[in-house]
């Protein structure tokens, strides 16, 4: 089983509407919790960092956290043309110990936002 | 200057020669980090420098060398590499690396192996 689990999509939406990105996980340890965008051509842009569970807004965007059913989310409100990337959800835990801390990535969710 | 930036964006290479990759961030982090990026995969740890000094080593072939001469450069040393070794290489930079902090990236280096 793969640690973290991402839809790759495409899924393509009509402008204006809601988008509902999810990765699900595994490692019950996952602290932190992180929504990447990435443009064609581009590296990934740190869009959101959330902590443990619950939820966060930033403008159009909300990150939620359920480490109960091990699941995230981000949603999208009023979707744009120029939302039209690839979202990839990244986790994190400190290790015990000695090393470096745990950053792992899901495979990305490609997202097209049709005008 | 912001961020993080790599140079070059692109590059050709065949599999008997000699390149690198840079580098450079300008968030005064303490922690840089290679990643591999290949189509419909995750991204890929390959190594992890703090301060200066190389942390984590994630079984990656001996063809890819890396070097961080300070806490702003990072350098990564290509040689005799395999098609297969055809991706997006990127470079990220954070505040630390033992303790959780977020991670930010360049724009990476498309790496083609004729």
């Amino acid at each position: 089983q793969k640690e973290v689990e991402q839809d790759p999509g495409p899924l393509s939406v009509p402008e204006g509407a809601i988008v509902s990105l999810n990765c699900t996980y595994s490692n019950s340890a996952f602290q932190y919790f992180m929504w990447y965008r990435q443009y064609s051509r581009k590296g990934p842009e740190l869009l959101m960092y959330t902590y443990s569970s619950g939820n966060k807004e930033d403008g159009r965007f909300t990150a939620q956290v359920d480490k109960s059913s091990k699941y995230i989310s981000l949603f999208i409100r009023d979707s744009q043309p120029s939302d039209s990337a690839t979202y990839l959800c990244a986790m994190s835990a400190d290790r015990r110990g000695s090393g470096t801390y745990k950053y792992i990535f899901g495979t990305g969710t490609r997202l097209k936002v049709l005008a | 200057e912001t961020g993080v930036t790599q140079t070059p964006r692109h590059l050709v290479m065949g599999m008997t020669n000699k390149k690198s990759l840079k580098c450079e961030q300008h968030l005064g982090h303490n922690a840089m980090y290679w990643y591999k990026q290949s189509a419909k995969k995750p991204l890929e740890l390959m190594f992890v420098y703090s301060l200066e000094e190389r942390v984590e080593n994630n079984s990656v072939p001996s063809r890819f060398s890396p070097e961080c001469p300070n806490s702003s450069h990072l350098f990564l040393h290509l040689h005799t590499l395999q098609p297969e070794d055809s991706a997006l290489y990127l470079c990220a930079s954070s505040q630390e690396a033992v303790r959780h902090s977020p991670q930010h990236f360049g724009d990476g280096t498309r790496l083609s192996i004729l």
